[in-house]
């Protein structure tokens, strides 16, 4: 299994473009999570999703927008980027929402100048 | 509503012990704790749960008190591989809305 995979690994924009962080599991795992650390602080809660075709917004979801149309991915979309959104995305997965370990992938560095 | 995690900080010397506080002020259905490296991703420890089961890291403990809604994490006897960020992590009962505390920095000096 390789577990959570997240591309890119780093990317650069220029404000106002748009991208997709591309996130993928193959755990068959029915909750998804997008969360972004920003420098020396914790994780925010993006959006998550407990299962295809269901997706709700986190503690800070403005700016980006999700969708789940298979168990495995669960793209996020960044339009008109801002200096703000520079941070480290983290995409997440379990099998049980609360009650089992989430398995994080190895995140996507995002730089918006 | 995000945990409130204590201290911020702390420095140990290899084999002393340390313990990490997590509270909430809703109700919490679990507690999870994790530890985050430097350009790394966080990594799962342990999750407690009502009523007590525990799942997870054979050699760190920790303990979960429903009706105060707090939680500890004790690391005894450290070692250098425990340095990181240590984040205590909580949600609904079917997995939204999970928040993560703010982090405790460890670091172990040998």
């Amino acid at each position: 299994n390789a577990g959570v995979t997240q591309t890119p690994k780093f990317r650069i924009l220029k404000i106002g473009q748009s991208m997709t962080l591309q996130c993928t599991q193959d755990m068959n795992h029915n909750y998804m999570y997008w969360y972004r650390q920003d420098p020396g602080m914790g994780l925010k809660l993006i959006y998550y999703s407990v299962g295809a075709g269901i997706t709700d917004k986190g503690e800070v979801p403005n700016g980006y927008n999700v969708s789940r149309s298979t168990t495995e991915d669960f793209p996020l979309r960044l339009e008109l980027a801002a200096p703000s959104q520079t941070s480290v995305y983290f995409c997440a997965s379990t099998s049980a929402g609360t009650l089992n370990e989430q398995y994080f992938g190895p995140g996507t560095r995002l730089t918006v100048t | 509503q995000q945990p409130v995690q204590s201290p911020q900080a702390v420095i140990l010397r290899e084999g002393e012990d340390a313990v990490i506080n997590c509270s909430s002020s809703k109700a919490l259905y679990s507690v999870h704790w994790y530890r985050q490296k430097h350009g790394e991703a966080p990594v799962f420890l342990m999750i407690l749960l009502k009523g007590g089961e525990q799942k997870g890291h054979e050699k760190i403990s920790a303990s979960f008190n429903e009706k105060k809604q707090q939680s500890s994490l004790y690391l005894t006897a450290s070692q250098l591989s425990y340095s990181g960020t240590y984040f205590c992590g909580t949600g609904g009962n079917y997995g939204q809305n999970f928040v993560f505390g703010p982090g405790t920095r460890l670091s172990v000096l040998p």
